[in-house]
């Protein structure tokens, strides 16, 4: 069965510096990927995807993904953080038509 | 246009009673799920239906628990009797059929269960 993994259970970083979002899969073929963002006491948003294709990947709110098989990971960046990206990351993988989801990483910034 | 509505937003009530969590899916979205957010377990599906058809329940804990979609336009998910360990964030998601991972999600309705 497939299963999605967060190491990183709370990140803290400063407004401004970059960050990295770490995501490993366990899957038998190539998957379908997905961030998800929950802001507190929302629901999820859906932040980019990746199906096939180049393996950088855009999403909303300047955040991008990269897709690599060797590693089985798809890492999730930003280049600078705002205040306002404080909030969970979810990594999901998508197989018959269902989302398994990671368990979360806490994202904190700090002015 | 409206996203997922959920009611209520907030439900405490004792073990024993009955529960009922309801759903307005987006207009035009034909798959509809409906998971379980919890501290130990994560967010997990529970059901999901497709045309108004449940497609897959497994994720269903067990006879407690129900689930109905009479419509398009509404589902629900019905736990009777509650326990405390039914305590959790219950969100519902929608999505069109052809794009059944690109999920909108309502804003979850907390249940707590004494």
């Amino acid at each position: 069965a497939q299963s999605v993994t967060q190491p990183d259970i709370h990140i803290t970083v400063s407004e401004g510096a970059s960050l990295e979002l770490r995501c490993n899969y366990s899957y038998g073929a190539t998957p379908y990927l997905f961030w998800y963002v929950q802001s507190p006491g929302q629901g999820l948003q859906l932040l980019l995807k990746y199906f096939s294709g180049d393996t950088l990947v855009q999403g909303i709110k300047g955040f991008e993904a990269e897709f690599k098989r060797s590693q089985s990971s798809f890492n999730l960046r930003k280049p600078s953080v705002h205040w306002s990206d404080a909030a969970e990351y979810f990594c999901a993988v998508g197989v018959d038509e269902k989302l398994t989801f990671g368990t979360g990483t806490r994202l904190t910034i700090i002015p | 246009d409206a996203g997922v509505i959920q009611s209520p937003r907030h439900e405490v009530t004792e073990m024993g009673q009955e529960v009922t969590l309801r759903c307005k899916p987006i207009s035009g979205h034909n798959s509809l799920f409906w998971y379980r957010q919890t501290m130990m377990r994560g967010l997990e599906l529970l059901i999901y239906f497709n045309n108004n058809v449940p497609i897959d329940d497994s994720g269903m804990p067990e006879d407690r628990f129900s689930a109905k979609m009479p419509n398009a336009s509404f589902s629900t998910l019905k736990i009777q009797p509650s326990e405390p360990r039914d305590s959790a964030v219950y969100f519902c998601a929608s999505s069109l059929s052809g794009s059944k991972y690109e999920q909108y999600f309502g804003p979850g309705t907390r249940l707590t269960v004494t």
